[in-house]
């Protein structure tokens, strides 16, 4: 099946410094990410999707200055989490969906990020 | 708007059969989905069901699905330890809308 990255798999940073994640499609290309925020024992919460060459769409709630997202190709986005703080942290999950194969999202293996 | 709803435990001895139930509100949802996350791990994609389609298997995995009553079930047979993880169902309105999850214990 297909393969999603993410780098790093774990982060940990002091408070107010940014972080970068990134998320790959490494065998297809990706027109949509989405990127997801898991709080412990909790569900999946859509933070945001990137489209290719667009600028991402945010959900309710969620700043866009503070989670920066870039879509600059068909396989790679990415979030950076700017000026962070402890409550920020979370395991931040990307999922891909295969252009022109819209039934199916590929996520990757998560990031943890811990704010110190 | 869109809303997901899980049972949150589900606790099993080895070799029985678990069975986890979901139910969803957006009708218009083309697919739904059962995923796994084991501990500190991303989540795998179990199988999916489209909506036109009753019931689907695959291997120890059985979905069920009641349109009418917006019900997904995700039955497993002869549950093993390694089935142990967290199961999350999905619909699609574009992006997936997750249920919280069931953990699933499974005991020998």
């Amino acid at each position: 099946g297909a393969v999603v990255s993410q780098h790093p798999s774990r982060v940990i940073c002091k408070s107010g410094t940014s972080v970068k994640i990134e998320c790959r499609s490494l065998d297809f290309q990706a027109t949509t990410m989405f990127w997801y925020r898991q709080f412990p024992k909790q569900s999946l919460m859509l933070m945001a999707t990137s489209n290719e060459g667009s600028k991402a769409t945010y959900e309710q709630g969620v700043e866009k200055d503070k989670f920066l997202i870039n879509h600059a190709s068909l396989t790679l986005s990415t979030l950076t989490v700017t000026s962070a703080h402890p409550e920020d942290s979370s395991f931040y999950i990307c999922s891909a969906v295969a252009s022109g194969a819209d039934n199916e999202q590929f996520f990757g293996p998560g990031t943890r990020l811990t704010v110190l | 708007g869109e809303d997901v709803e899980q049972s949150l435990f589900l606790s099993v001895r080895e070799g029985d059969s678990s069975v986890i139930n979901c139910t969803y509100t957006d009708s218009s949802s083309t697919y739904l989905y059962w995923y796994k996350q084991e501990p500190g791990a991303g989540l795998q994609l179990l199988t999916y069901i489209f909506s036109n389609m009753d019931m689907k298997q695959d291997q120890r995995l059985t979905v069920l699905l009641n349109k009418k009553d917006k019900h997904l079930s995700l039955r497993i047979a002869d549950t093993q330890t390694g089935d142990s993880a967290i199961y999350f169902c999905a619909e699609r309105a574009p992006a997936l809308i997750f249920g919280k999850g069931t953990t699933l214990s499974v005991s020998s």
